[in-house]
């Protein structure tokens, strides 16, 4: 079974400081795992993905996380936050296909909303 | 390119009503299809999942059904909708087979409300 934490379901950042959006996993498998972003009353939006490739994945619109298996942890950082960011943002993790009924199925965390104060 | 097209965008029921939500895909043959709900404060829930016509599998026990008449047609389904039904469902696909069965693209959703 998979899942995912991420802690802090609301963070506040000024504009041009650190964003910081923290994802632990558990996962019984070598995971694939995903940030995803959701602006109001849209559907989800694919920010970066890890797929056992390089630790460190790079994402569209300036964001990063980087796969840490030690720590079990899948941050997302950006280095100065936009006003643009304000959304709210979703960890997922999946199992790569293993035969059977393993379909790559995505498991959310709760997701965390973004603020960016002026 | 692929496309995924979600309607209707809002629907405010009576309780006990019928349901009726569709999602199709273009630009793609043979995709794995998801149901997922969205809660307020709550994530998003995996109801519904297919890997071809007429395959649906449910992961968790409630009011509502899916069904998958047509390979890029995916349509979720109650006969009598509770307040808890309420709530913003995603229709997503992803390629089909094994290479490609993580990466998610999501519709625009619909935004259920039952009274």
């Amino acid at each position: 079974a998979q899942s995912v934490t991420q802690l802090g379901s609301h963070v506040s950042v000024s504009e041009g400081a650190l964003v910081l959006l923290r994802c632990n996993y558990s996962s019984s498998v070598p995971p694939y795992l995903f940030w995803y972003v959701q602006y109001p009353n849209q559907g989800l939006q694919l920010l970066l993905k890890y797929t056992s490739a390089a630790t460190l994945v790079k994402g569209i619109n300036g964001f990063e996380a980087e796969f840490k298996k030690s720590e079990t942890s899948f941050h997302l950082t950006k280095p100065s936050a936009h006003m643009s960011d304000a959304a709210e943002y979703f960890c997922a993790v999946s199992a790569p296909y293993a035969g059977g009924t393993s379909y790559g199925k995505l498991t959310f965390g709760q997701g965390t909303i973004l603020t960016v104060h002026p | 390119s692929q496309t995924i097209h979600q309607w209707p965008a809002t629907l405010v029921q009576p309780v006990g009503s019928p349901l009726s939500l569709e999602c199709t895909v273009e630009g793609t043959s043979n995709p794995n299809l998801y149901w997922y709900r969205q809660a307020a404060g709550r994530g998003l829930q995996l109801l519904f999942y297919s890997v071809g016509i007429g395959q649906i599998s449910s992961e968790v026990p409630q009011n509502l059904s899916a069904s998958r008449p047509q390979d890029r047609q995916f349509i979720l389904s109650s006969k009598k909708l509770l307040l808890s039904d309420s709530g913003f469902y995603l229709c997503a696909w992803s390629p089909g087979g094994v290479s490609g069965a993580n990466v998610l693209t999501f519709g625009a959703g619909s935004r259920l409300t039952v009274l």
